[in-house]
């Protein structure tokens, strides 16, 4: 079945580091890719997609790129802060409008100063 | 304008009760989705329910487990007869076209 694979937490950096979230998955067919993110106490956010291979989300200053070939999904930051500090979500869907999700376990990103 | 609104944050119930999750969506959105996180695993999408219609419910478990989402008032996802093993985060999303899901903060069901 379809599933989604991130790297474990937490990730403990300091301001203005750089960020990598690895994220792999294996799906049916050709899935959509997302990042949410989860700030305490808040429900999930969509933080980027990606419909189709080679394509790049971005928001706020983070970006991933769609990878058919590595099957991969990893969110970058060049430079993170404090505010950043949150649970990242990878997920995938096989229907197009991206309501039915696969998630991984979520990532936890601590930025400290 | 508020988001998706779940309640109660914590809950608790010993093995046997039942347990009741609500979830009101955002202002306006008809589609509701119900989803669960088990301790070290990521969200699994249980059901997909329109006003007064299940739309998908492949991720329910065939079992004690029931969602509905009436005309008026919040989506009521209900478990009966609790175990241990439904210890989990429940989370509800809506969507305004079926599209681009918001999530709320969830509910962490406890038994004990």
């Amino acid at each position: 079945g379809d599933s989604v694979t991130q790297m474990e937490g937490p990730v403990t950096l300091s301001e203005e580091a750089f960020l990598t979230i690895n994220c792999t998955y294996t799906a049916t067919g050709y899935p959509s890719l997302f990042w949410y993110v989860q700030y305490p106490g808040e429900g999930l956010q969509l933080l980027l997609k990606a419909t189709k291979a080679d394509d790049k989300g971005s928001n706020k200053g983070f970006e991933a790129t769609y990878r058919k070939e590595t099957t991969s999904f990893h969110l970058e930051k060049g430079s993170v802060q404090v505010s950043d500090s949150a649970v990242y979500f990878c997920a995938l869907s096989v229907t197009g409008g991206g309501n039915k999700l696969t998630f991984g376990t979520g990532t936890q990103l601590k930025v400290e100063l | 304008n508020a988001g998706v609104m779940q309640n109660p944050r914590h809950l608790v119930r010993r093995r046997g009760q039942e347990a009741r999750l609500r979830c009101s969506p955002m202002k306006g959105h008809s589609h509701v989705y119900w989803y669960r996180q088990l301790p070290e695993e990521g969200l699994k999408f249980m059901v997909y329910l329109q006003k007064e219609n299940i739309i998908d419910e492949s991720g329910m478990p065939k079992e004690r487990f029931s969602a509905e989402f009436p005309k008026e008032g919040p989506s009521i996802l209900r478990i009966q007869q609790v175990v241990r093993g439904d210890s989990a985060a429940y989370f509800c999303a809506s969507s305004l076209t079926g599209e681009g899901l918001f999530f709320g903060s969830g509910t962490q069901l406890s038994v004990l």
